[in-house]
């Protein structure tokens, strides 16, 4: 199984400033043949069900504020969230669907 | 918009069976691959089983190959997921999931059900 590793696990950050949270796969999730990164990022708050932010490692979900962007390639991925705002307050995870099973980080959680 | 209820979770005895159920709503069932997660207490979110929009590919984590079964009914717009034998490690919040192609793999999963808990003890 492709072991996902999240950095940290939590992060204090002010109304305003940015948000960095890095994800490490134990194996590439680069697909050569079309050179996409199967990886994605979801938001999960309290109560709601996880929500998809970004896919393809970097492609932004229709309606997902452009605050929030993927990057990354092969086994090294971060998620950033520019000029935080309060309703950013959640757990961030990633997943990698290269492979079966698909596999999650551990989250981050992101507080003001 | 699209909408994913799970039901069917509760207490069960180790060894016994359990069928959830997913009802899904608000977009085309039959051409999108579905899945089941779960969250076991104070742990991490793990994929459980996924199938392809026409139900024919089936895919199960390690955990729990040749005790539960994933399945789904185009017609009543409905997923499954058949729990046989459960154990008390099988204890957690189960989601249904969306994917947002038509297989069971090597898409991402785009919607989530709000879940439905599951406890396993005797």
């Amino acid at each position: 199984d492709i072991v996902m590793t999240q950095s940290p696990e939590s992060l204090a950050v002010s109304l305003g400033e940015r948000a960095t949270i890095n994800c490490r796969s134990s194996q590439n999730v680069l697909y050569s043949a079309n050179k996409k990164n199967y990886l994605a990022w979801y938001q999960w708050k309290p109560g709601q069900p996880p929500k998809l932010l970004i896919y393809w490692a970097s492609t932004r979900e229709s309606g997902v504020p452009d605050r929030f962007s993927g990057s990354g390639s092969g086994t090294d991925f971060t998620l950033t969230i520019n000029t935080l705002e309060a309703e950013d307050v959640a757990v961030y995870y990633c997943q990698q669907y290269y492979s079966v099973p698909r596999t999650f980080g551990q989250g981050t959680r992101v507080e003001i | 918009q699209v909408q994913l209820v799970e039901s069917g979770g509760g207490v069960v005895q180790p060894g016994s069976s359990l069928r959830l159920s997913c009802a899904a709503a608000g977009f085309t069932f039959s051409t999108h691959g579905m899945h089941w997660l779960r969250q076991a207490p104070g742990k991490g979110l793990e994929w459980v089983a996924g199938t392809s929009s026409d139900g024919i590919n089936t895919v199960y984590a390690d955990s729990v190959v040749g005790r539960f079964a994933i399945s789904r009914d185009n017609s009543k717009n409905t997923l499954y997921l058949q729990m046989n034998s459960p154990r008390t490690e099988d204890t957690g919040i189960y989601y249904c999931a969306r994917d947002m192609d038509t297989g069971a793999s090597g898409w991402p999963i785009d919607y989530w059900g709000q879940g439905t808990l599951v406890t396993v003890s005797s």
